[in-house]
């Protein structure tokens, strides 16, 4: 099976614009899991998304938001951009049906905010 | 919520020696710990996991220990080689439903160097 992609890998923006990244999950996995990974903050849970509803969310602030759609694959935005969201932002998938299930990473876009 | 620490932040070792990377975990309802090796501007992989009701799992060099009373988790690592060189992170899961759904507390990884 195909792995997780992750699309654009690499992203320059500046301060108060959007982002949107993708995330397409492994073949008949419906979990997806969005962290952001920093030198500082480590990898942090941003929210995870099953069969279109977000179950989970992590301390983000609103303008982090995400969406799932029909076929699993996953989009998560960032408004307003600040300095401090430049981050690799990696998405995971897992199957969804347990709880413990491994996940599997993606590539990552690697997000610069100037 | 679940806080995990993980100790030391750097390990130099000589090839063939052994690694060993410790993590605390601060809820007791937590029962799924995965290891992840990420190197140098690569994704996350899981190299081993184990569930609360295993106290040691083994896979070739690599070994994970469970010590639920004490929240502690280990990844053993021997006979190491150049290629393991890499930032290791430990991660642990809460087993309910909620606010456990897909999420996994990283501690803030360990960067070994494996000098040949």
């Amino acid at each position: 099976k195909a792995g997780v992609t992750q699309t654009p890998r690499y992203l320059i923006k500046t301060r108060g614009q959007q982002v949107t990244l993708s995330c397409s999950p492994i073949s008949g996995h419906r979990s997806v899991s969005w962290y952001q990974q920093t030198p500082g903050q480590g990898l942090q849970f941003l929210f995870e998304y099953f069969s279109e509803t977000q179950r989970n969310k992590g301390n983000f602030p609103g303008r982090f938001s995400g969406r799932q759609f029909s076929n699993s694959r996953s989009e998560m935005n960032v408004s307003t951009l600040e300095l401090g969201d430049s981050a690799l932002y990696l998405c995971a998938s897992s199957q969804g049906h347990l709880l413990q299930e491994t996940q599997y990473f993606g590539p990552g876009t690697r997000l610069l905010v100037l | 919520g679940e806080n995990v620490e993980q100790h030391p932040s750097t390990l130099s070792v000589q090839e063939g020696d052994s690694a060993v990377i410790k993590c605390t975990y601060s809820d007791s309802a937590s029962n799924y710990f995965p290891w992840y090796k990420q190197e140098l501007g690569k994704r996350p992989q899981l190299i081993i996991d184990i569930r609360s009701n295993v106290g040691e799992k083994k896979d070739q060099r690599i070994a994970v220990t469970l010590n639920k009373t004490a929240k502690h988790f280990s990844l053993h690592i021997t006979e190491t080689q150049p290629e393991d060189s890499a930032v290791y992170f430990c991660a642990a899961s809460l087993g309910g439903g909620g606010t456990s759904y897909g999420k996994l507390t990283f501690g803030q990884g360990t960067i070994l160097t494996v000098h040949p």
